[in-house]
């Protein structure tokens, strides 16, 4: 079955830049498009990044994705970090129409 | 603007079956795009269900297909969640949500609502 694969938590300050990474367990990571959700406690997830890097209208230009096919992970960067920015960001990618999640970051701006 | 809103019992007994329905306004079902189910145990991640088109054709979770039933009702714009013989385990919040053309991101979520189960 395939997995994805995310740490469980990171942490950074304010105006930093951080990097969350998501692991393919099998396969390309490129052959299926990535999408991130960002999700903030008691609320529904909110796509930040799709089709890999792609943004939502209104998402701001602090987050961005990316592909790294020799390391099989996707990537998701949030540069000068904000506090509002603090939130569990989910990763997610299909196989065969299954939609696949993975685990989880818990983010911490402090 | 699309919206999501997920209706049914808040608490289920173990063995039972779990049944929630999601009201779709904004937009037609029939007009197209798949709509899913994606569950989120307390304290833990997202796990999609399965999803279903206009049409009636469905993706099931293989870890779940043997208890789970989507169907949809494009006279009432909406679609529907059957889980069997559910246990403790099953306990989540369950987010309804629109999924793209193809099946493989979603595009918008329902709120969630809670369920539980207890005796």
């Amino acid at each position: 079955n395939f997995m994805l694969t995310q740490p469980h938590s990171v942490s950074e300050s304010p105006g930093k830049t951080v990097t969350i990474s998501c692991t393919g367990s099998s396969g390309s990571i490129a052959s299926n498009y990535v999408q991130w959700y960002q999700q903030r406690p008691g609320s529904a997830p909110t796509t930040v990044i799709y089709e890999d890097n792609q943004r939502p209208s209104g998402v701001p230009d602090r987050f961005s994705g990316s592909i790294d096919s020799s390391s099989n992970s996707a990537s998701l960067t949030i540069s000068g970090l904000k506090t509002e920015d603090e939130a569990d960001y989910y990763c997610q990618s299909y196989d065969s129409s299954n939609l696949v999640f993975g685990g989880g970051t818990k983010l911490t701006v402090l | 603007q699309v919206q999501l809103q997920e209706s049914g019992p808040g608490l289920v007994k173990p063995s039972e079956t779990l049944s929630l329905t999601c009201a779709v306004s904004g937009y037609s079902i029939s007009s197209g795009y798949y709509w899913g189910w994606i569950r989120q145990p307390p304290g833990k991640g997202l796990e999609w269900i399965g999803s279903i088109y206009h049409s009636g054709s469905t993706y099931y979770n293989p870890s779940l297909k043997s208890r789970v039933t989507i169907s949809v009702d494009t006279s009432k714009n909406q679609f529907s969640l059957k889980l069997s013989s559910v246990t403790a385990a099953d306990t989540a919040v369950y987010y309804c949500a629109r999924l793209d053309r193809e099946a493989v991101k979603i595009d918008y979520w329902g709120q969630g609502t809670l369920v539980t189960v207890s005796s």
